[in-house]
């Protein structure tokens, strides 16, 4: 079964900094997704990604799948950027059933004005 | 908005009852995963349903059921509520139960054990 840690836990930070938020995981994947939870619940997917980079806006996702970790940005935070942000991967399909996402705990991020 | 709707939002229920969950998936996805979420936690697989079928469970007792429906909506049910049951219940729908498809999430619905 993958393992999926995140850091920082909780992150604070101002307005306009560089944020970085990190992600590893234990054992081979065939995606691994970056996603936003605000208070209430509703999860809203950031971004899918098995290889590379992906960029949208001021966020930018990384991956390196030798070193089985990846990172998410956020370039000029802005208060509205607050939210739990979860990585979660999809371990190889073994051919025997889904075994669904597993899970970061999440990092709080609070951008103060 | 994603399209995946959740019902109820909000649920409290007594220790030992049954609730039931539903979820209807975005339109062209076939595929649904359910997720426990408990406070403080990442969300938890407890199953997943493809074309009708159970695809995949996580680590839930038998009390933890569910269906799809042809129009690929689902429901989730649980048997003899526990406190500990007590959580965020998040369905999620993908155009299919391949590892490249991006997942949907709904906003959830917030069940209270008591």
């Amino acid at each position: 079964k993958n393992e999926v840690e995140q850091s920082p836990q909780n992150l604070t930070a101002q307005e306009g900094e560089f944020i970085t938020i990190n992600c590893s995981y234990s054992v081979g994947i065939s995606a691994l997704h970056w996603l936003q939870q605000h208070p209430g619940g509703g999860i809203v997917s950031l971004f899918m990604l098995s290889s590379g980079k992906k960029k949208h806006g001021r966020l930018i996702a990384t991956i390196n799948i030798q070193e089985k970790h990846s990172s998410l940005h956020i370039t000029a935070s802005h208060p509205r950027d607050s939210a739990v942000y979860i990585c979660a991967v999809r371990s190889r399909y073994s051919g025997g059933g889904a075994d669904g996402l597993t899970f970061g705990k999440g990092t709080h991020l609070i951008i103060q004005p | 908005e994603t399209g995946v709707t959740q019902s109820p939002t909000h649920l409290i229920k007594t220790r030992g009852q049954q609730v039931t969950l539903r979820c209807s998936s975005q339109s062209g996805h076939n595929t649904v995963s359910w997720y426990q979420q408990a406070l403080g936690q990442g969300p938890q697989f407890i199953f997943q349903y493809y074309r009708e079928e159970e695809n995949g469970r996580g680590n839930f007792p038998p009390r933890f059921s569910g269906l799809q429906f042809p129009n690929y909506s689902s429901e989730l049910n649980v048997n003899a509520l526990e406190l500990d049951d007590s959580a965020l219940y998040l369905c999620a729908s993908s155009r299919s139960r391949a590892g490249g498809y991006e997942q949907y999430f709904g906003p959830g619905t917030r069940l209270t054990v008591t």
